[in-house]
């Protein structure tokens, strides 16, 4: 059965630290990799990765995808209060479907 | 553009009562999905739609119907509701297959 993992659950940071938020995945048929942020309400997407070892990038955000070793990060640098928010990881596989992992949830504080 | 939009946003159920959410897209997407996500977890797919028309099973389907009759809507049902699919109900779109999703902001339902 597919599983996508995420660690950790949750972390507490303060304003300026950079954080690293892993996701790995055991899947067949794997295509993509897809990180979204959620804060109150609806998800949004963030990157899609579908090469392994190109870094994609977002101002302090970039995240990169490692097919050998099924994984990927996403870190945030200097990081702010609004970017507080549940940090999710999917991936799609030839079948069309998206599976997400359990996210973590990230605080920062002031 | 309103992209995504979800009615009702909150509802509150008896056990063994019906509803129908109403998911609705003015993008032209073809794929719509219909997700719920339980505390600490990450979105379930139920079920989904490659067109209109056309409805699928995904990984928690049971106690659920869905109808795309509509292009622009994708209907989730809830024949008897149980106090186990209190939850937050998220509906998504896409342009193409394994393109990112757009959500919309939910719908919060508690049956008690």
């Amino acid at each position: 059965e597919d599983k996508v993992v995420q660690s950790p659950l949750s972390l507490v940071v303060h304003e300026g630290d950079t954080v690293t938020l892993n996701c790995s995945y055991e899947v067949t048929n794997f295509r993509s990799l897809l990180w979204y942020k959620q804060e109150k309400k609806a998800p949004t997407f963030l990157f899609m990765l579908t090469s392994s070892g190109i870094e994609k990038k977002s101002g302090r955000l970039s995240s990169i995808l490692d097919k050998k070793e099924l994984s990927s990060i996403l870190n945030i640098t200097a990081t702010q209060t609004g970017d507080s928010a549940i940090y999710l990881c999917a991936f799609n596989t030839n079948a069309g479907k998206s599976t997400f992992g359990d996210g973590t949830t990230l605080t920062v504080k002031p | 553009n309103a992209g995504v939009t979800q009615t009702p946003k909150f509802r509150v159920l008896k056990t063994g009562q019906s509803m129908t959410l109403l998911c609705a897209q003015d993008m032209n997407h073809e794929y719509m999905y219909w997700y719920r996500q339980d505390p600490g977890m990450g979105l379930r797919l139920i079920h989904y739609s490659v067109g209109e028309g056309t409805t699928a099973k995904g990984e928690v389907p049971d106690g659920y119907n869905v109808s795309r009759l509509k292009k622009q809507n994708f209907l989730l049902g809830l024949e008897s509701a149980a106090p186990s699919q209190t939850s937050v109900y998220f509906c998504a779109s896409s342009p193409r297959l394994l393109s990112p999703l757009h959500f919309g902001n939910g719908t919060r339902l508690t049956v008690t």
